[in-house]
């Protein structure tokens, strides 16, 4: 069975301070797919990022980096100077991928972020 | 415009009621899946399908039906409808190029009551 877990359920800072979410996984199998999902609270689920399990470089776009290191199972997001705009539920989740096709996502718990004026 | 939508946005069932909930796609995924949400509980995958006429049951599929038979739409159909069904319902569809599995796209959701 997989697991996310995002052990991180409500993180505040004050606006312009980096903060990083930490998403821990379980998977037994050997290809697989990782996201990051933004919730704001108007209720959508925006898109931020895939990884798959043979790709560990890291990412940057603009203001967001993650961070994938297979050895530790983790895929961590760091939002660098922080605005009042990402404050949002941000999702890890993980999708198996085989001869099948993709099972479906399989999401963390989420967590709350409030960035402060 | 392109995307995935569902509909109805809002719904009140009585206990016992049946229903269906729309989702449809138009952007030729072969991958479609139905997820709830539950606060403090993320969302939790109900079914999902991998093509026209294959499903499989995800984490939470009691009390819950579904079929594909066509790439474009998956219903999903509660039964005899509880109040542990309460929930907001999210639709979402993703495929494969070049042997990559992109992004899922969501609906917008259906907020249920039951009462």
């Amino acid at each position: 069975a997989q697991k996310v877990t995002q052990a991180q359920t409500e993180i505040s800072v004050v606006e312009k301070e980096d903060v990083t979410l930490d998403c821990v996984y379980e998977t037994r199998d050997t290809t697989y797919y990782l996201f990051w999902y933004k919730q704001p609270p108007s209720g959508e689920l925006v898109f931020l990022i895939r990884r798959n399990s043979f790709d560990e470089q890291n990412e940057i776009s603009g203001r967001y980096s993650w961070n994938f290191q297979k050895s530790t199972s983790s895929f961590n997001f760091t939002i660098t100077a922080s605005q009042v705009v990402d404050s949002a539920v941000y999702f890890c989740a993980l999708s198996g991928y085989s001869g099948g096709g993709a099972d479906g996502l399989t999401f963390g718990k989420g967590t709350h972020l409030i960035i402060q004026p | 415009n392109a995307g995935v939508t569902q509909t109805p946005k809002f719904q009140v069932l009585k206990t016992g009621q049946s229903m269906t909930l729309q989702c449809a796609q138009d952007m030729n995924h072969e991958y479609m899946s139905w997820y709830r949400q539950d606060p403090g509980m993320g969302l939790r995958l109900i079914h999902y399908s991998v093509g026209a006429g294959i499903t499989d049951q995800g984490e939470v599929p009691n009390g819950y039906n579904v079929s594909r038979s066509t790439t474009e739409d998956f219903p999903l159909r509660l039964l005899s409808a509880a109040p542990s069904q309460t929930s907001v319902y999210f639709c979402a569809s993703s495929h494969t190029a070049r042997g990559q599995l992109y992004g899922y796209t969501f609906g917008s959701g259906t907020r249920l009551t039951v009462v």
